[in-house]
């Protein structure tokens, strides 16, 4: 059973400093990586992808990918209250048919003023 | 303006009344897909296509029927609705292929099966 992995939270962190996501999975073959926000009751928004070892950077955005460790996370600088929310981690794995894409579970965030 | 569609957002049945939700997308997406979410559960697919006449199960297919005769729309059936259908559902779409993965998802259904 191939899965992905995320501590459900809630994470607290201040107003304006960096907030770290982290995701693991288990198939090794996973190719495509994925963060997604939901705000409550909203549907999930992307704000990343990430194909390749090491960081990706967008904005205030940074996801990190480390396939030997099986691990890919997303840093948030200078978080805002805005940035409260759940974020979900996605990978897509490859089949003998198809690709299969996972979600975790979310971390919920809380960015406090 | 590029979005996926669904209708409609928010449904109150009874057991056993057959129904539909649609889904549409306007960007020529091959894949699409459709996902319950539960609280603690986390999102889990339902069914997905990656074409045109192509569908295959998700993790959790069963009470569900999907179709897709055209490459925008892939509504969801529910042929005899149960109270543990009742869940927020979305359907998502994507490029499709390699590793263009990246998902659109729509606004969200709630659906209660009373």
């Amino acid at each position: 059973q191939k899965e992905v992995e995320q501590n459900s939270g809630p994470l607290s962190v201040p107003e304006g400093a960096i907030a770290s996501l982290n995701c693991t999975y288990s198939d090794r073959g996973s190719q495509s990586f994925f963060w997604y926000r939901q705000y409550s009751g909203k549907s999930p928004e992307l704000i990343m992808s990430i194909y390749s070892n090491g960081d990706k950077e967008d904005g205030r955005f940074t996801a990190q990918l480390n396939k030997a460790s099986q691990y890919v996370s997303l840093l948030i600088r200078d978080s805002q209250p805005s940035d409260s929310a759940t974020y979900l981690c996605a990978v897509m794995a490859p089949t003998n048919r198809d690709d299969k894409i996972i979600f975790g579970k979310g971390t919920r965030l809380h960015i406090l003023p | 303006e590029a979005q996926v569609t669904q209708n409609p957002r928010y449904l109150i049945t009874v057991t056993g009344k057959k129904l539909t939700v649609t889904c549409s997308q306007n960007m020529n997406h091959e894949y699409m897909s459709w996902y319950r979410q539960d609280p603690g559960l986390g999102l889990r697919q339902i069914y997905y296509s990656m074409n045109v006449e192509v569908t295959d199960k998700g993790d959790v297919p069963e009470g569900y029927k999907v179709s897709r005769k055209e490459k925008r729309n892939f509504p969801l059936i529910l042929e005899s609705p149960s109270p543990n259908q009742t869940s927020l559902y979305f359907c998502a779409s994507s490029p499709g292929g390699g590793l263009t993965y990246e998902q659109y998802f729509g606004p969200g259904t709630r659906l209660t099966v009373t």
